[in-house]
């Protein structure tokens, strides 16, 4: 059984450009999250999909947007980078329709300059 | 608005004694709690959880306590180790609105051999 792969592992970005960040589920599971953590704080829930479509969304603006492929692996795309951008990104990836439970990659630490 | 808060930032035990480690949540909608360990450069990985159906639930050496009339969850680790060491997230669902989990800003724990 596969567990939540996230790449690249570290990043840097300009301000004002686009980034691009992936994930794979965990083997068995429909569901993926992302989660914007910065320093000192708790994970921020940004968006989910299920079955490829968005199925919910946190106090995120629209250059924060993302997709779910057939095979269930996800991207998080920012548009636009800001300094407070900079933060730990976190994908995790849970079935629907049973437990809560949600199981995370090791995250994607992004900074923007 | 924190829906979900941890009050203490910190917590340093001695090895073989009992940590506890508090949670506060103000949404009544929260149905499903869970707590998640969380090392630097890592994932957060699922410790434990519990629905608002139940007021404890063990797993080993971690029990976790819920109190819906105070809005109040704790998690117990008896005996601690030093490996228990590390930044501890308490979470919450609404079942009805997804899987999304809405997360305290995390406890460190530090367990002193």
């Amino acid at each position: 059984e596969t567990g939540v792969t996230q790449s690249p592992t570290h990043l840097i970005k300009t301000r004002g450009q686009q980034v691009t960040l992936r994930c794979s589920s965990q083997s068995g599971h429909n569901t993926v999250s992302w989660y914007q953590q910065a320093l000192g704080q708790g994970p921020q829930f940004i968006f989910q999909y299920y079955r490829e479509e968005e199925n919910g969304r946190g106090n995120f603006p629209p250059r924060f947007s993302g997709l779910q492929f057939p095979n269930y692996s996800s991207e998080l795309n920012v548009n636009a980078l800001e300094l407070d951008d900079s933060a730990l990104y976190l994908c995790a990836s849970s079935s629907a329709g049973t437990s809560t439970e949600a199981f995370f990659g090791q995250g994607t630490r992004l900074t923007v300059v | 608005d924190q829906q979900v808060k941890q009050n203490s930032p910190s917590l340093s035990v001695q090895e073989g004694r009992i940590s506890i480690l508090n949670c506060d949540y103000t949404n009544s909608m929260f149905d499903y709690f869970l707590w998640y360990k969380k090392y630097p450069a890592e994932g957060p990985t699922f410790l434990i959880s519990i629905s608002s159906i139940k007021d404890k639930n063990e797993d080993g050496r971690f029990t976790v306590f819920l109190n819906k009339s105070a809005k109040h969850l704790s998690l117990h680790i008896v005996p601690s180790q030093p490996g228990d060491s590390a930044v501890y997230f308490c979470a919450a669902s609404d079942s009805n609105a997804g899987n999304m989990l809405t997360f305290g800003g995390g406890t460190r724990l530090m367990v002193k051999p």
